[in-house]
């Protein structure tokens, strides 16, 4: 029940495209919903984030979507850019403990 | 200026040895992580700790010890080296709910 599930595993895409990654969780009491971006040889640094209150997010060319019901939410990529290039994580937490809860994570190619 | 720092970057040592990170943040934040990543990219947090209370997480080999000389400070001692450490080991902060994490060691055990 503590589990975040990403999918897919790997994504390639045409410069240009729409890089779409999907998360989902079974626990409700999650109420933080984070994405993190890490480019190789660094750290991840977070990206985005988006509480259930709302079912969007958009910053820039990024936008989180998220599905109270479903308990699923997934990032969207706008016209993704080769520097867009990373492996990118999905996580979340609860009020009563902020620990973050990793999804297995996307590595993500944006082809020129 | 930078925010987490750890040192080593990279560290190579033979098996059966013990070995320390040091992690530094300037941020004033109260809570500090350590994660490691494995070779497939996963992050699994090993502990977490603020100038309160220590949770570990319970699969963590006990050779793990973090260490906290004081809230700026979280190290990370190992002792007796096995090949499976090997991984990328990130130094992590949290204001909130936003954790910023170091550049990461990365530790080969031959």
């Amino acid at each position: 029940q503590q589990q975040v599930k990403q999918s897919p595993q790997s994504l390639i895409v045409q410069k240009g495209g729409i890089s779409i990654i999907n998360c989902a969780y079974e626990n409700t009491a999650f109420d933080y919903f984070p994405w993190y971006q890490q480019f190789p040889g660094k750290g991840p640094a977070l990206l985005i984030a988006i509480r259930p209150d709302v079912s969007e997010k958009k910053e820039g060319r990024f936008t989180i979507s998220f599905n109270k019901s479903a308990k699923q939410f997934s990032l969207h990529i706008m016209d993704s850019q080769p520097g867009d290039s990373a492996t990118y994580f999905c996580a979340a937490s609860m009020q009563s403990n902020y620990q973050l809860i990793w999804g297995a994570g996307t590595k993500l190619i944006i082809k020129p | 200026d930078t925010a987490v720092s750890q040192t080593p970057k990279y560290l190579v040592t033979q098996m059966g040895n013990d070995k320390s990170i040091k992690c530094e943040q300037n941020l004033g934040h109260d809570t500090m992580y350590w994660y490691k990543q494995d070779s497939k990219k996963f992050l699994k947090i090993m502990f977490s700790y603020n100038n309160k209370e220590l949770i570990i997480n319970e699969t963590v080999p006990n050779r793990f010890s973090p260490k906290s000389p004081d809230k700026a400070h979280l190290n990370l001692h190992i002792n007796s080296l096995e090949l499976g450490d090997s991984a990328v080991y990130f130094c992590a902060s949290s204001r909130a709910r936003e954790q910023f994490f170091g550049p990461g060691t990365r530790l080969t055990v031959l």
